[in-house]
């Protein structure tokens, strides 16, 4: 199944709102990232966190990681129409060796002008 | 740089025919990734080359997918015969080091459909 899984799967808000995005996933971690998919487009790199940080910010970006819950969340703030996209959150297991880093299934933002 | 480029960006192909898809990573990173994203599977990694060598391709489907990175600038996904469930969008991704380190670039995707 896979290592990250991100909630809710669709979300729908009013440009200026903030939007929040969680992803939950199952073994220990070395980092885990975030990235955003415009439609028909490739996935492009947001922000990393390592397993020793517990908050990060990147302009609108403010993420955080509780590595007891093994759960992370991204927050984007003062949201706008160009935000919409879907998001995904990717774990790299640590395992002592190479491990697979995998993806969720995305949570697709909706930002209505 | 102009990034990680692939292609065809679309491919329209009858089932049982060969689909080659083609990459050229970032220049002077040594990571090449292939994904395969569906709706119902969301994005899956296909194989991981490190230095040019296939790392780990346990997510291949099956026989009839191969792939190579005979240099450090230039990848191929080939698909033989095809299968309309081989439809999908597939993405090359690069990344300058080690991937569990550091951010990968994806390039734009070629969707390919069997028919």
């Amino acid at each position: 199944s896979q290592q990250g899984e991100e909630d809710p799967q669709a979300l729908s808000i009013q440009e200026g709102e903030n939007a929040t995005m969680n992803c939950s996933y199952k073994t220990s971690i070395n980092n885990l990232q975030w990235y955003r998919q415009n439609s028909g487009r490739g996935l492009v790199h947001l922000i990393l966190i390592r397993s020793n940080e517990r908050e990060k910010h990147s302009g609108r970006l403010r993420v955080t990681l509780d590595t007891s819950k093994k759960s992370s969340s991204l927050l984007i703030t003062a949201s706008r129409a160009a935000d919409t996209a879907s998001y995904f959150c990717a774990t790299d297991p640590n395992s002592g060796g190479y491990q697979k880093v995998t993806f969720g299934i995305g949570t697709k933002l909706q930002v209505i002008p | 740089d102009a990034g990680v480029i692939q292609s065809p960006r679309h491919e329209v192909t009858e089932m049982g025919q060969e689909v080659t898809l083609r990459c050229k990573p970032i220049s002077g990173h040594n990571s090449l990734f292939w994904y395969r994203q569906t709706m119902m599977r969301g994005l899956e990694l296909l194989i991981y080359f490190n230095n040019n060598v296939p790392i780990d391709d346990s997510g291949m489907p099956e026989d009839r997918f191969s792939a190579k990175m005979p240099n450090a600038s230039f990848s191929t996904l080939k698909i033989q015969p095809s299968e309309p469930r081989d439809s999908a969008v597939y993405f090359c991704a690069s990344s300058p080091t080690n991937y569990m380190n550091t951010e990968a670039f994806f390039g734009q995707g070629t969707r390919l459909t069997v028919v």
